[in-house]
């Protein structure tokens, strides 16, 4: 079975963009959480779709959002992109929500100039 | 979910069993221990989890004592490719979201 997949893996933007990344979870898997990793702040949750639905969000600005389609791919979106957003942006997918066990992607390395 | 404490970093000769202690003194009972490990660049793996018994897959051991305020993983023959940050989590097995809340782990060198 294939593992978690996310697109594009590496990515540059400048100051004010906005960017969108992909995420396409284990087959059958029906939630996916977005994490945001730096090296300040670690590991940080950023919210978890579910059948469509954002079932919970993490301490981020409005400029973070995502959306989960039908075939339970994920998207998340940054709008007016900071410094400060540089960081790897992880997906990760479990078969139900509220699920502990999850499977990690590689991640998109996301870098703002 | 309860807080966890482990070492910032340990070494471990290849070969040798690598212990990786943490501490959850505020656990509830119906929280699990879970790991997972960090290879640098790459995306968290899960490891193994556990409620109040020893748990053991092709992976790793997990022991929790009997008071279940702490744990132990235990990498049996560690080699290079298990260098990585090491987390434990503790938290209910589901919930009504799946945040997990990660925090700085052990830094494992495993080295020749």
């Amino acid at each position: 079975k294939a593992g978690v997949t996310q697109t594009p893996r590496y990515l540059i933007k400048t100051r004010g963009q906005q960017v969108t990344l992909s995420c396409s979870p284990i087959s059958g898997h029906r939630s996916v959480s977005w994490y945001q990793q730096t090296p300040g702040q670690g590991l940080q949750f950023l919210f978890e779709y579910f059948s469509e639905t954002q079932r919970n969000k993490g301490n981020f600005p409005g400029r973070f959002s995502g959306r989960q389609f039908s075939n339970s791919r994920s998207e998340m979106n940054v709008s007016t992109l900071e410094l400060g957003d540089s960081a790897l942006y992880l997906c990760a997918s479990s078969l139900d929500s509220g699920s502990a066990k999850q499977y990690f992607g590689p991640g998109t390395r996301l870098t703002v100039t | 979910d309860a807080k966890t404490t482990q070492p910032t970093s340990m070494d471990c000769a290849e070969g040798r069993a690598a212990n990786l202690p943490c501490n959850h003194s505020t656990i509830s009972g119906n929280e699990y221990v879970y790991w997972y490990r960090q290879i640098h660049s790459q995306g968290p793996q899960y490891i193994i989890h556990g409620l109040k018994n020893n748990e053991t897959n092709e992976m790793a051991s997990l022991i929790i004592t009997e008071d279940r305020k702490s744990s132990t993983l235990i990498l049996p023959h560690a080699t290079l490719r298990d260098t990585a940050v090491y987390y434990c989590i503790v938290r209910a097995i589901t919930g009504t979201a799946s945040k997990l809340t990660f925090g700085t782990g052990t830094r494992l060198q495993v080295t020749l």
